[in-house]
């Protein structure tokens, strides 16, 4: 069964500061990727997603990430943070040959300091 | 509001009661889930209903009962639960889970905070 991976746990930044959140799969195959976000007592919300195409896409409110096929990767970045990012962050895989159910990843706690 | 509505926000329940869970989607999507969020684990996907057909039972206990009666309407039907069901409980909708439809993109609700005593 495929997996996802999130390496960081929890991380604290201070405002300004950059960001990187790792995501790594299992699957070998065609994958659809994506990254969710859940702000302190919101809904899990799409932040972005990679289908095909550049491998690098760009989110809201200045996230990006880069889809590193031999690296199974799909990090999350943000080149300056602010306080108001501060949430949780959730990487998603679909892979094609499957049934485009999405396998999420266990999640990376941001807290950032202002 | 996402369009995704569940009810109730909060749910505290002995282990004897039986309770229900809701969601409701205004989106017109074909595609309905429920994950289980708990702390320190990723999202364990429960249920998928894809055109009201159930196409995923990921091997949760007999003591969760999904229904989906049409494909705007989602339910968790809940009995003799245990304290280790205890969970922020997650509906989510999707548009498609075609072959080619660009992959699933899911909609949550705000969840549904279930505590079991």
């Amino acid at each position: 069964a495929q997996s996802v991976s999130q390496h960081n746990h929890h991380v604290i930044l201070s405002e300004a500061a950059s960001l990187e959140l790792g995501c790594n799969y299992s699957y070998g195959g065609t994958v659809n990727l994506f990254w969710y976000v859940q702000y302190p007592g919101q809904h899990l919300q799409l932040l972005l997603k990679y289908f095909s195409g550049d491998p690098l896409v760009k989110g809201i409110k200045g996230f990006e990430a880069e889809f590193i096929k031999s690296k199974f990767s799909f990090n999350l970045r943000k080149p300056s943070v602010q306080w108001s990012d501060t949430a949780e962050y959730f990487c998603a895989v679909i892979h094609s040959g499957g049934s485009y159910i999405p396998t999420f990843g266990r999640g990376t706690s941001l807290i950032v300091h202002p | 509001e996402t369009g995704v509505t569940q009810t109730p926000r909060h749910l505290v329940m002995g282990m004897t009661n039986k309770k229900s869970l809701k969601c409701e989607q205004h989106l017109g999507h074909n595609a309905m889930y429920w994950y289980k969020q708990s702390a320190k684990k990723p999202l364990e996907l429960m249920f998928v209903y894809s055109l009201e057909e159930r196409v995923e039972n990921n091997s949760v206990p007999s003591r969760f009962s999904p229904e989906c009666p049409n494909s705007s309407h989602l339910f968790l039907h809940l009995h003799t639960l245990q304290p280790e069901d205890s969970a922020l409980y997650l509906c989510a909708s999707s548009q498609a889970m075609a072959r080619g439809a660009g992959a699933n993109v899911l909609t949550f609700g705000a969840g549904s905070r279930l505590t079991v005593l």
